[in-house]
């Protein structure tokens, strides 16, 4: 069965550091997996997926299907990317599974 | 456009009693999702669709059903209230159903059953 672990519950950073938020995957198929965000008061929304390999608010993250992860990574925090990020695992149909997601504090 | 829209936004019930919670998006998206989200858990699937008069069950659809009469609706009902579905509960859609797809979501539900 596919599983999506998000180890930290909470991640509290000071802006301009280095941030890293954990995503590790159980998946027997070639995974296909997105990093979501809800920002405070909005929707949840996709943030990026790893299939564009591509770079969104500053944000990346990359597929390593040898230790099953999905890290998202920033180089320099900002105060508004403080939020709850979801990582989440496409399968069949378009269903996705969700890790249990990880808020993210900047401070000033 | 409004996007994914949801009615009501909270709602308290008592157990055994039912209710419909509404969907509805104005994207013309084919494909639709119902997700519960427990404290401090992640979203977990309950129904889906891929289109009008076509549903099937997501992880946890015990408890509830769904219909798609049309593309825009697609109302999730809930039968005998528990205390176990307390819950918030996200509607979601997508254009098309392949694996990189992005979902759009509805504002939520919060649903409390006493």
């Amino acid at each position: 069965a596919q599983r999506v672990t998000q180890p930290e519950k909470l991640l509290s950073v000071f802006k301009g550091a280095p941030v890293e938020l954990k995503c590790n995957y159980s998946y027997s198929g070639s995974p296909e997996l997105f990093w979501y965000v809800q920002y405070s008061r909005q929707r949840l929304q996709l943030l990026l997926r790893h299939i564009s390999r591509e770079s969104i608010k500053g944000f990346t993250a990359d597929l390593n299907k040898g230790e099953t992860s999905f890290h998202l990574k920033k180089p320099f925090a900002q105060e508004e990317d403080s939020a709850m990020y979801y990582c989440a695992l496409s399968r069949a149909g378009n269903m996705l599974t969700f890790g249990g997601g990880t808020r993210l504090m900047v401070k000033p | 456009n409004a996007g994914v829209t949801q009615t009501p936004k909270f709602r308290i019930l008592k157990i055994g009693q039912s209710m419909t919670l509404q969907c509805t998006q104005d994207m013309n998206h084919n494909y639709m999702y119902w997700y519960r989200q427990d404290p401090g858990m992640g979203l977990k699937l309950i129904y889906y669709s891929v289109g009008a008069g076509i549903t099937d069950k997501g992880e946890v659809p015990n408890g509830y059903n769904v219909s798609r009469s049309t593309t825009e609706d697609f109302p999730l009902r809930l039968e005998l209230a528990a205390p176990s579905q307390t819950s918030v509960y996200f509607c979601a859609s997508s254009y098309r159903g392949g694996l990189n797809n992005e979902q759009f979501f509805g504002p939520g539900t919060r649903l409390t059953v006493l």
